[in-house]
C-alpha cells in the first residue's frame, strides 16, 4: 500500500518566520499536489508538480518535487496568520487514472 | 458560481438505516470522487468516477455504493451504516488542467455520525 507521510504533524510559529513541510513516500508518484484546508471547508488546490526536481513558486510558497518523484516539500517564507490551516499533499497513483492518495496533513498555526 | 455542493452538511443516524449523501457540481467536470477524512488518517478515497456510468473503487470502498447516472451528480450510498463509518465526507470533481493532470475541486463536506 502506498503511503504518504507528512512532517511535522503540527507546527506553531510566529508571524514572519520561515517554515518547511515535508511529504515523503517509498513509492513513486506520477504527480504530487498540495492543498490547504481551513476549518469547515474542503481542501483547496495550491499547486501540482509533475517532473522530478521541479520547483514551483506561488507568492511566498515554494513547492519542490523530489528528483525520484517520491517526496515533496513546501516552504513558506515570512509566514502570515492567513497561512494558518491544514496542508495536505496528494500523490497521483497512475497517469491516466483518477486515483489519489493523500498524506495525513500538517496543521500550521501562525501567531500574530 | 462554480461549485461542488453536498447535502446534507450534517447527519446523525442510527446503525443500519440506509442513507444517501448527494453531491452535485456545476462545472461540467467529467471526473468525480468521494473521500472520507478521519483524524490521523488523512483523506482516503472511497470511490471515483471518470465518466457517466463509469465508477471504480478507491482505497476504502467497503460499505459504500455510488452511482453516476448523469454528469453533474455523484451520490454516495450507505446501505447499512455502521459506527465505523462515522467520519467527515468530501465529494470532489475534477477537470484535466493545462498540465494534463487532475485539478480537484472539493465540496464543503458532510459530517456523518452513526450511533
Amino acid at each position: 500500500t502506498q503511503l504518504l507521510e507528512q512532517s511535522p504533524q503540527f507546527l506553531s510559529i510566529q508571524e514572519g518566520e520561515n517554515l518547511t513541510v515535508y511529504c515523503n513516500s517509498s513509492s513513486v508518484f506520477s504527480s504530487l499536489q498540495w492543498y490547504r484546508q481551513e476549518p469547515g471547508e474542503g481542501p483547496v488546490l495550491l499547486v501540482t508538480v509533475v517532473t522530478g526536481g521541479e520547483v514551483k513558486k506561488l507568492k511566498r510558497l515554494t513547492f519542490q518535487f523530489g528528483d525520484a518523484r517520491k517526496d515533496s516539500s513546501l516552504h513558506i517564507t515570512a509566514a502570515q496568520p492567513g497561512d494558518t490551516g491544514l496542508y495536505l499533499c496528494a500523490g497521483g497513483r497512475d497517469s491516466g487514472t483518477y486515483k489519489y492518495i493523500f498524506g495525513t496533513g500538517t496543521r500550521l498555526k501562525v501567531l500574530a | 458560481e462554480a461549485q461542488v455542493t453536498q447535502n446534507p452538511r450534517y447527519l446523525i443516524t442510527v446503525t443500519g438505516k440506509k442513507l444517501t449523501v448527494t453531491c452535485s457540481q456545476n462545472m461540467n467536470h467529467e471526473y468525480m470522487s468521494w473521500y472520507r477524512q478521519d483524524p490521523g488518517l488523512g483523506l482516503r478515497q472511497i470511490y471515483y468516477s471518470m465518466n457517466v456510468e463509469v465508477t471504480d473503487k478507491g482505497d476504502v470502498p467497503e460499505g459504500y455504493k455510488v452511482s453516476r447516472k448523469e454528469k453533474r451528480n455523484f451520490p454516495l450510498i450507505l446501505e447499512s451504516p455502521s459506527p465505523n463509518q462515522t467520519s467527515l465526507y468530501f465529494c470532489a470533481s475534477s477537470l484535466v488542467g493545462t498540465s494534463g493532470l487532475y485539478e480537484q475541486y472539493f465540496g464543503p463536506g458532510t459530517r456523518l455520525t452513526v450511533t
